[in-house]
């Protein structure tokens, strides 16, 4: 079966830096996403990555190697209005999408 | 404002009752996708439609019954829950669910409660 892993929880300071790292193991593999989820909201789109490298937007970022199934979120500058859960999902062979459980982001002043 | 609407927010039923849970979306997409999320858990994706067609129903019991009028509209209906189906229930709609870069689009979810 897919399977998705990211790390439960994070904590941060804000001005800080912190990567999540998420690892596939999927059939066949069309694309990583990120999403972010304000508890008792929706999840919004963060970026999406189908090729190897660095995909920058502002203080977000996201990286793919394909050949290791991972990938990463890279949040800049955080902020307070950052705290919130972070989603991966891995589209398959059949662009089916499967995800991870999140990674609740704890923000410290 | 997601573009993608769902009522009630919240419900509270008992195990006997019958509700329906509706989605709707102003984005001109052609698919529209029921989720399951429970507290530490992955999205569970429960029904998939592609252009009104349902392309996915992921081992989703038959107390859960989806239907899809069109391809703005998306209902669920609900009979004879249990408790553990207890979460929030999560509609979104993508442009097309077959192709390559395909971002769905998410409401706000209903909350669900099953006394």
């Amino acid at each position: 079966g897919q399977n998705i892993d990211q790390p439960t929880e994070m904590t941060a300071t804000e001005g800080a830096i912190v990567q999540i790292n998420c690892t596939y193991q999927t059939s066949g593999f069309n694309g990583l996403f990120w999403y972010q989820q304000h508890a008792g909201e929706a999840p919004t789109f963060l970026s999406y990555n189908v090729l190897d490298g660095l995909e920058e937007k502002g203080r977000f970022s996201s990286f793919l190697s394909r050949s290791d199934s991972y990938g990463y979120l890279l949040l800049q500058e955080l902020q307070m209005k950052d705290s919130a859960s972070y989603l991966c999902a891995v589209r398959d062979q059949d662009y089916q999408l499967s995800w991870g459980a999140g990674t609740r982001l704890i923000l410290k002043p | 404002e997601t573009g993608v609407t769902q009522t009630p927010r919240h419900l509270v039923m008992g195990m006997t009752n019958k509700k329906s849970l509706k989605c709707e979306q102003h984005l001109g997409h052609n698919a529209m996708y029921w989720y399951k999320q429970s507290a530490k858990k992955p999205l569970e994706l429960m029904f998939v439609y592609n252009f009104k067609e349902q392309t996915e129903n992921n081992s989703v019991p038959s107390r859960f019954s989806p239907e899809c009028p069109n391809s703005s509209h998306l209902f669920l209906h609900l009979h004879t829950l249990q408790p553990e189906d207890s979460a929030l229930y999560l509609c979104a709609s993508s442009q097309d669910s077959s192709s390559g870069y395909n971002e769905q689009f998410f409401g706000p979810g209903t909350r669900l409660t099953v006394l």
